[in-house]
């Protein structure tokens, strides 16, 4: 299972825009980068999973670059609800365990 | 569509005794999961299953037991609690179909919060 590393922090205010980067460096060929939110006292949720390149759902967008090191989440205009763990992970198709860091605690503030 | 659901809320226990926390999906998933969160960390996984009656340990197994005899339930069994164990205990669940293992998007309950005292 490839190590991940994020800030164990951040804090953005109301209305701008937020990138958590993510680095990967042994990321394997068939892995694919996940990223779950959790609020407090609620299980994670899925937000985003992309390979390569640039992923945009209704919620955020995820941006690869070529040698798949590295991974950066973007949320746009981020409200106080936003406020919550964010969690990247990478995994194997062939694995069932999913390893979760400590993950990004993203403060808003008004 | 109840999604993930789990029974205790909270709990607590004293050290020796034990407990079943239960875990119900009704999405007709084949893959369920059981992870602890202490404070202020990740998830750790517990125990996986990808089938009815197909169980597997994960990272921290020790002092847990798990059974899948439908495909709809997982409960964690904790025979002799311990202070160790007092956590937060997520119940997740997959489809299981795709062929991607745990890169399937998990389906998270609302956690069991225990306390060992």
């Amino acid at each position: 299972l490839a190590k991940t590393t994020q800030p164990i922090s951040m804090d953005s205010y109301e209305g701008q825009e937020v990138n958590i980067t993510c680095s990967h460096n042994n990321i394997a060929t068939n892995d694919y980068i996940t990223w779950y939110q959790q609020f407090p006292s609620q299980g994670p949720r899925f937000i985003i999973q992309g390979y390569k390149t640039k992923v945009t759902n209704e919620v955020a967008s995820l941006f690869i670059p070529a040698d798949r090191k590295s991974s950066t989440l973007s949320l746009p205009r981020v409200s106080l609800s936003d406020t919550a763990v964010y969690y990247c992970l990478v995994g194997g198709a062939g694995s069932y365990q999913l390893t979760f860091g400590k993950g990004t605690k993203l403060s808003v503030i008004p | 569509n109840a999604g993930v659901t789990q029974t205790p809320k909270f709990r607590i226990l004293k050290i020796g005794q034990s407990m079943t926390l239960q875990c119900t999906q009704d999405m007709n998933h084949n893959y369920m999961y059981w992870y602890r969160q202490d404070p202020g960390m990740g998830l750790k996984l517990i125990y996986y299953s990808v089938g009815a009656g197909i169980t597997d340990k994960g990272e921290v197994p020790n002092g847990y037991n798990v059974s899948r005899s439908t495909t709809e339930d997982f409960p964690l069994r904790l025979e002799l609690a311990a202070p160790s164990q007092t956590s937060v205990y997520f119940c997740a669940s997959s489809p299981g179909t795709s062929g991607r293992g745990s890169q399937e998007t998990q389906y998270f309950g609302p956690g069991t919060r225990l306390l060992v005292l």
